[in-house]
């Protein structure tokens, strides 16, 4: 089993729709959960990171983490084409390394 | 700040042949860190360094060499070039380990 599994997608929605990206983790330990955004042929750029469980809003984005379920989500509300890239989840124990996610693909409408 | 640059942007090898990806921040950040991405696979670390002179392995470092002599660079060196190694290869640094990593472009690496 992966430590952090991601549906690959790719996921293609209408613009002005609420978005939601999903990760599961199987190691409880995990403390920090992050979202890297990756526009194609660039490198990831950290869009959110959280401690522990809750929510955390920035903006039209909202990550979600529910340690109970080992979920994490990322809402996007009113997307819009310019969020058209790849959205990669990480988690991170303490002072190890970060494990990320495969990556899911999202592409936003006109 | 220019953050984190990588030379070259693309490069192709032939099997056999070695190279090194060049990675340099001016954040003055202690800790480097060298992935691969490939398709469908999520982001691989390599090595890593803790603050100049200091390296580790990742998760996947058999290939592969680096050195840290300076703060501010932290080369990758691949020694005969594998099909295998075709791949697209990021660095990053961070101030706190692992925590809001800053990543370069990337080199796109093709070996035939």
């Amino acid at each position: 089993q992966k430590e952090v599994e991601q549906d690959p997608g790719p996921l293609s929605v209408p613009e002005g729709a609420i978005v939601s990206l999903n990760c599961t983790y199987s190691n409880s330990a995990f403390q920090y959960f992050m979202w890297y955004r990756q526009y194609s042929r660039k490198g990831p750029e950290l869009l959110m990171y959280t401690y522990s469980s809750g929510n955390k809003e920035d903006g039209r984005f909202t990550a979600q983490v529910d340690k109970s379920s080992k979920y994490i989500s990322l809402f996007i509300r009113d997307s819009q084409p310019s969020d058209s890239a790849t959205y990669l989840c990480a988690t991170l124990f303490g002072n190890e390394k970060l494990t990320f996610g495969t990556g899911t693909r999202l592409t936003i409408i006109p | 700040n220019a953050g984190v640059t990588q030379t070259p942007k693309f490069r192709i090898l032939k099997i056999g042949q070695s190279m090194t990806l060049q990675c340099t921040q001016d954040m003055n950040h202690n800790y480097m860190y060298w992935y691969r991405q490939d398709p469908g696979m999520g982001l691989k670390l390599i090595y890593y360094s803790v603050g100049a002179g200091i390296t580790d392995k990742g998760e996947v470092p058999n290939g592969y060499n680096v050195s840290r002599s300076t703060t501010e660079d932290f080369p990758l060196r691949l020694e005969l070039a594998a099909p295998s190694q075709t791949s697209v290869y990021f660095c990053a640094s961070s101030y706190q380990p692992s925590r809001e990593q800053f990543f370069g472009p990337g080199t796109r690496l093709t070996v035939l």
